[in-house]
């Protein structure tokens, strides 16, 4: 069964700062795997894709990496902003979850302005 | 393209009662998912349509939740004796059928059983 887990589960940085937030799942078998922001009360917003041939993707000041083999990803955001405040979450789909995307619980940022 | 549209944003209801929720996906979309979100958590899956099919539904799905997409376009999320556990975000989202397709979700209805 495919599971995917984010670590931190919350983070407070200060504005300006350059920070990782970290993805594993455990069935590598994926097709893609979608980083998504949510703010509070509202729906997900994808940030980027990163297709299971790719190894990274980039959006501004966001960049995604994707390691397959050893089953992980990884969120960079440089110079945050506090309008990066939000909930990211970390989805695959593929391996045993099958055509569903499974999600993370997600990593809460904070930045402090 | 105006994205994935959820109605309505809100509802509250008495334990016991019925609700069902609407989705309309993108409209080149073919399937269309259903995800159910609770405070602290990511998403989990209840179930998916390609066209008009519902192709695969999680166990989390009982007997009192009931989901259609009769034409292939917009989709229903019906929960019956609706129970407090039932208090959550459903999220609607489409894609096309590409398996590497990316997801697109809408803003959600948020259930709230009193």
């Amino acid at each position: 069964k495919q599971e995917v887990t984010q670590i931190p589960a919350a983070l407070s940085v200060p504005e300006g700062e350059n920070l990782v937030l970290n993805c594993s799942f455990t069935d590598s078998a994926i097709y893609n795997l979608q980083w998504f922001r949510q703010d509070p009360g509202k729906g997900l917003t994808s940030l980027l894709l990163i297709q299971s041939s790719q190894r990274e993707q980039t959006s501004g000041r966001l960049n995604a990496s994707l390691d397959k083999s050893s089953g992980r990803s990884t969120l960079y955001i440089a110079a945050s902003q506090p309008g990066d405040s939000a909930t990211y979450l970390c989805a695959v789909r593929g391996g045993t979850g099958g055509f569903k995307t499974i999600f993370g619980a997600g990593t809460r940022l904070f930045v402090k302005a | 393209d105006t994205g994935v549209s959820q109605n309505p944003r809100h509802k509250i209801t008495k334990r016991g009662q019925n609700v069902t929720f609407r989705c309309d996906p993108i409209s080149e979309h073919n399937r269309l998912y259903w995800y159910r979100q609770t405070l602290g958590q990511g998403p989990e899956f209840l179930t998916y349509f390609q066209n008009e099919a519902q192709l695969e539904k999680s166990r989390l799905l009982s007997d009192r939740f009931s989901a259609e997409r009769p034409k292939g376009s917009f989709s229903t999320l019906e929960i019956q004796r609706t129970e407090q556990g039932d208090s959550a975000m459903y999220l609607c989202a489409s894609s096309f059928t590409a398996d590497n397709s990316p997801l697109h979700f809408g803003n959600g209805t948020r259930l709230t059983v009193t």
